[in-house]
């Protein structure tokens, strides 16, 4: 099946500091990858869309200049929390759908634990 | 943004017994999805059931849907120890990003 590959897996960094997450999509294209967030013993909310070649739609809420996307090409997407604070302590996990094997089902990175000091 | 809600939040059983959770959620669909979360992992992908499709079994998986009552229900049969997860139904509007319910944590304790 379709693999979509996250990394890092777990970040710690220090306040301030700005962290970058890499969504690949190993065997498909990708137009349209999602970015979701998870905080503790939470449910999964969309952040995002991001679409290859244009700008991402965020979700109410959802800082974008916080938040920022970039989907450069049909396998990567990659999602830059600028000046993390610890409350964007979260779990951040991306997704992605094979449109030319399945349009129903969405496949998911396996997450990253980002945790800021 | 947030769609379904599911019920029980949490659920504690022994093994060998049945667990039941239940999804609602507000719009129509293309598709309902189920997925099982390990603690501070991934997701796991359990179900896909179609809006004109009423059942679907995978294994000891029985999942039902309910349009007109926009709901679903995931039942785990001869539960075990190793179904220790959270649970979550998501929903599939129009063929692009997957909305979560809050899920349903469940404890299968030996």
């Amino acid at each position: 099946g379709a693999v979509v590959s996250q990394h890092p897996s777990w970040v710690i960094c220090k306040s301030g500091t700005s962290v970058k997450i890499e969504c690949r999509s190993l065997d498909f294209q990708a137009t349209t990858m999602f970015w979701y967030r998870q905080f503790p013993k939470q449910s999964l909310m969309l952040m995002a869309t991001s679409n290859e070649g244009s700008k991402a739609t965020y979700e109410q809420g959802v800082e974008k200049d916080k938040f920022l996307i970039n989907h450069a090409s049909l396998t990567l997407s990659t999602l830059t929390v600028t000046s993390a604070h610890p409350e964007d302590s979260s779990f951040y996990i991306c997704s992605a759908r094979d449109g030319l094997r399945s349009n129903e089902k969405l496949f998911f990175g396996s997450g990253t634990q980002l945790s800021v000091l | 943004s947030q769609q379904g809600e599911e019920d029980p939040q949490a659920l504690s059983i022994q093994e060998g017994e049945n667990a039941t959770m239940n999804c609602s959620y507000k719009t129509s669909i293309n598709n309902l999805q189920w997925y099982r979360q390990n603690s501070g992992r991934g997701l796991v992908h359990l179900i896909l059931i179609r809006s004109n499709e009423r059942e679907k079994h995978s294994g000891r998986l029985r999942v039902t849907l309910d349009t007109s009552k926009k709901s679903s229900s995931l039942l785990i049969t001869a539960s075990r120890a190793a179904d220790t997860a959270s649970y979550f139904c998501a929903t599939d509007q129009a063929g692009t990003a997957l909305i979560f319910g809050k899920g349903t944590t469940l404890s299968v304790s030996s």
